[in-house]
């Protein structure tokens, strides 16, 4: 069983300020990893892709990846009140998504 | 943009009725998927489909699932007897690579 977990609570964070958002994945030999964002509601929106292990900058938003420690995580510079919603961690495996809990994102004006 | 379309948004049914979800993947995408989020959970992998037949599918996907392509465009999710745990929303999505773009989502409430 390929597990994703996502262990934070609601992360609260003031408008201009950055979110931190970390994730562990069980399965050493995945490959591909996803960070989506879902607000409630709504589907997954596709935010960030990574494949290799450092960190994959996209606007506002930065992905880092270490493979040996199964790590993947994701930071929101300069959040915006649109930025609240639910990040999923999601890594693929044998052409399946797993997705993680999500942690929920509460910018506050 | 391509984007993923499925229909209808919102599902209403009897508990033992039959459903069928309706989904036109990204035109040029070969693999498609669908998804399971019961309210308040995270998001469950069911089934992978690909040239027209099943390529993976969870435990979650027993007898009573079944998927179609049944034309060039739509891929269906059928649910033969609906339970009351088959209340969730339901994510079509696709792909061509490693990216898969999801769907809005169909709203199924088995009452």
């Amino acid at each position: 069983q390929k597990e994703v977990e996502q262990n934070s609570g609601p992360l609260s964070v003031p408008e201009g300020a950055i979110a931190s958002l970390n994730c562990t994945y069980s399965d050493r030999g995945s490959q591909s990893f996803f960070w989506y964002r879902q607000y409630s509601g709504k589907s997954p929106e596709l935010i960030m892709s990574i494949y290799s292990n450092g960190d994959k900058e996209d606007g506002r938003f930065t992905a880092q990846l270490n493979k040996a420690s199964q790590y993947v995580s994701l930071l929101i510079r300069d959040s915006q009140p649109s930025d609240s919603a639910t990040y999923l961690c999601a890594v693929k495996g044998n052409n399946r998504l797993a997705f993680g809990k999500g942690n929920q994102v509460v910018v506050i004006p | 943009e391509p984007e993923v379309t499925q229909t209808p948004s919102h599902q209403v049914t009897q508990m033992g009725q039959e459903v069928i979800l309706r989904c036109v993947p990204i035109s040029n995408h070969l693999y498609f998927y669908w998804y399971r989020q019961i309210l308040g959970q995270k998001v469950e992998f069911l089934v992978s489909f690909y040239n027209n037949e099943i390529s993976e599918k969870s435990e979650i996907f027993d007898d009573q699932f079944s998927v179609e392509r049944p034309d060039g465009s739509n891929f269906t999710l059928k649910i033969r007897s609906t339970k009351l745990e088959d209340s969730a929303m339901y994510f079509c999505a696709s792909t061509s690579g490693e990216t898969q773009y999801f769907g809005p989502g169909t709203r199924l409430l088995v009452l």
